[in-house]
């Protein structure tokens, strides 16, 4: 988790209000991620970032949307939260695209 | 599809004996091959990381080895510890040429150690 934060840890929402999680990091690194987790699958990518304003969608981005508008940060918004949303969900970073990532703690999401 | 299968999804033994989890894969073109480490309610903490050309790596009690041939790669850890209880996620790089989105993640070994 080192230099890898995420909030909030947890969140309660309801269906259909908006919902933003933050990714701030302090390694410098040139590319970021947003994945999910949930039981019975492995972690997929939501959207990635490869640098300031530079984004691109992952497996499961229908219903997500990124921002980056510096290279520590990176935004994950749920512009209308749905029940089929509740879930882990996990940054990561490396500084190269084929390196190791380093993960953040994690945020806890429930939508009812 | 690229897919990446973990056995066994669970898996339980004593504290002090060994194990073996095992990782097979279909991602083509192979790029690298990683083990992570998630401890409950915390992100993946990275153990080994390999290329095509190196079939075994290590990290302290914790010994990955891979057979590109067969798609095959297995975690050994050695002498468990109760610490080491925890998922352990086998996660295989496509050669995407320099696209960040090559990555096929398996749904992970739950492994607890006993005393």
């Amino acid at each position: 988790d080192a230099g890898i934060t995420q909030s909030p840890r947890h969140k309660v929402t309801e269906t259909g209000t908006p919902v933003t999680l933050r990714c701030h990091q302090t390694e410098n690194h040139r590319y970021m991620y947003w994945y999910r987790q949930d039981p019975g699958h492995g972690l997929r990518l939501i959207h990635y970032s490869y640098g300031v304003k530079d984004t691109d969608k992952g497996e499961v981005s229908d219903g997500y949307s990124v921002s980056r508008s510096k290279t520590e940060d990176f935004l994950l918004t749920l512009e209308s939260a749905t029940s089929s949303q509740t879930s882990v969900y996990f940054c990561a970073t490396n500084e190269g695209a084929t390196d190791t990532q380093y993960f953040g703690p994690g945020t806890r999401l429930t939508v009812l | 599809k690229n897919q990446v299968e973990q056995s066994p999804q669970s898996l339980i033994i004593l504290e002090g004996k060994n194990c073996t989890l095992q990782c097979n894969y279909t991602v083509s073109p192979f790029s690298n091959l990683r083990w992570y480490k998630q401890d409950t309610g915390r992100g993946p903490v990275s153990l080994t990381i390999m290329t095509f050309s190196e079939n075994t790596k290590s990290n302290g009690r914790y010994t990955a080895t891979l057979d590109a041939d067969t798609k095959q790669s297995s975690l050994h850890i050695t002498a468990s510890q109760l610490s080491d209880s925890a998922s352990y996620i086998c996660v295989v790089s496509e050669f995407s040429g320099g696209g960040a989105d090559g990555l096929t993640f398996g749904k992970g070994t739950h492994l607890i150690i006993q005393p």
